[in-house]
C-alpha cells in the first residue's frame, strides 16, 4: 500500500524569504504522480504544483517548484518569494493511475505561516 | 468556466437526522471522488464514482454512508442517523484526463 509522510506540523518563513516543505512516499510502483494542494483558511483546495514520476525534470510554477528525488522517494516543494497569502496548510498527494481507481493518497499536512 | 460545485456549505443536524450534501464537477469531468477532512487531518478518501457507476468505495465506512452519481445532476454523499463523528469537512473533486482533481468549497458538517 502506498503512503505519504509530511515531516512537519508546521512552519514558519520571512516574507520574501525561500521556504522548503518535505514530503516523502512509499511504493513499489513506477508510474505515478505527485501533486501538492495548498489549503489556505477559506478551505478551498487548490493545486500548486503536479510531477509525472516518469519525469526527470523538476516541475516548476513560477515561485513554486519540487525537488522530485524519485529513488530516495522524497517530494519536496519550495515557495521562493514568499508573500503573506501563501500562508495556508500545504497537502502532498499520491496518485497511482494504473491501479484502476484514481483516488489521491494524502499526507497529513504541513501548517505554513509566512510572517511579515 | 465553473468549477466544481458543493452545496450546501455548511450543514447542520442532530444526531440521528440524514445529510445529504451535493456535488456538481466541472463542465467535462465524469469522474467524481469524495474526501472527508477531520479537524487538524488531512483529507481521507470515501470513494470514487463515474456516472451511474460506484469504481472503488473502499474508504467509505460500510453502515450509513452511501454515494450516488446517477446519469443526470449532482453526485450525492448521504449519511444516515449521523453521530457527532461524522461532523468534518466533506470535500468532492472531479479530474480532467490527466488525472489531476479539482476540488469543490467543501461542506462543514456538524452534528449536534
Amino acid at each position: 500500500a502506498q503512503t505519504v509522510t509530511q515531516s512537519q506540523p508546521e512552519m514558519s518563513v520571512q516574507e520574501a524569504e525561500t521556504v522548503t516543505l518535505s514530503c516523502t512516499y512509499d511504493t513499489s510502483e513506477s508510474n505515478y504522480y505527485l501533486f501538492w494542494y495548498k489549503q489556505p483558511p477559506s478551505r478551498q483546495m487548490i493545486l500548486v504544483i503536479r510531477q509525472e514520476a516518469y519525469k526527470q525534470q523538476n516541475a516548476t510554477e513560477n515561485r513554486f517548484s519540487v525537488n522530485f528525488q524519485k529513488a530516495a522517494k522524497s517530494f519536496s516543494l519550495k515557495i521562493s518569494d514568499s508573500q503573506l497569502g501563501d500562508t495556508a496548510m500545504y497537502f502532498c498527494a499520491f496518485l497511482l493511475p494504473t491501479s484502476g481507481t484514481y483516488k489521491y493518497i494524502f499526507g497529513t499536512g504541513t501548517r505554513l505561516k509566512v510572517l511579515a | 468556466n465553473a468549477g466544481v460545485m458543493q452545496n450546501p456549505r455548511h450543514l447542520v443536524r442532530r444526531r440521528g437526522q440524514e445529510a445529504r450534501l451535493r456535488c456538481s464537477p466541472m463542465k467535462g469531468h465524469s469522474h467524481v471522488y469524495w474526501y472527508r477532512q477531520l479537524p487538524e487531518e488531512g483529507l481521507k478518501f470515501m470513494v470514487y464514482l463515474q456516472k451511474e457507476n460506484i469504481i472503488d468505495e473502499s474508504g467509505m465506512p460500510k453502515e450509513r454512508f452511501s454515494a450516488e452519481f446517477p446519469k443526470e445532476g449532482p453526485s450525492i454523499l448521504r449519511i444516515q442517523q449521523v453521530v457527532r463523528g461524522d461532523s468534518a469537512a466533506y470535500f468532492c473533486a472531479s479530474s480532467n484526463p490527466r488525472g489531476e482533481q479539482y476540488f469543490g468549497p467543501g461542506t462543514r458538517l456538524t452534528v449536534t
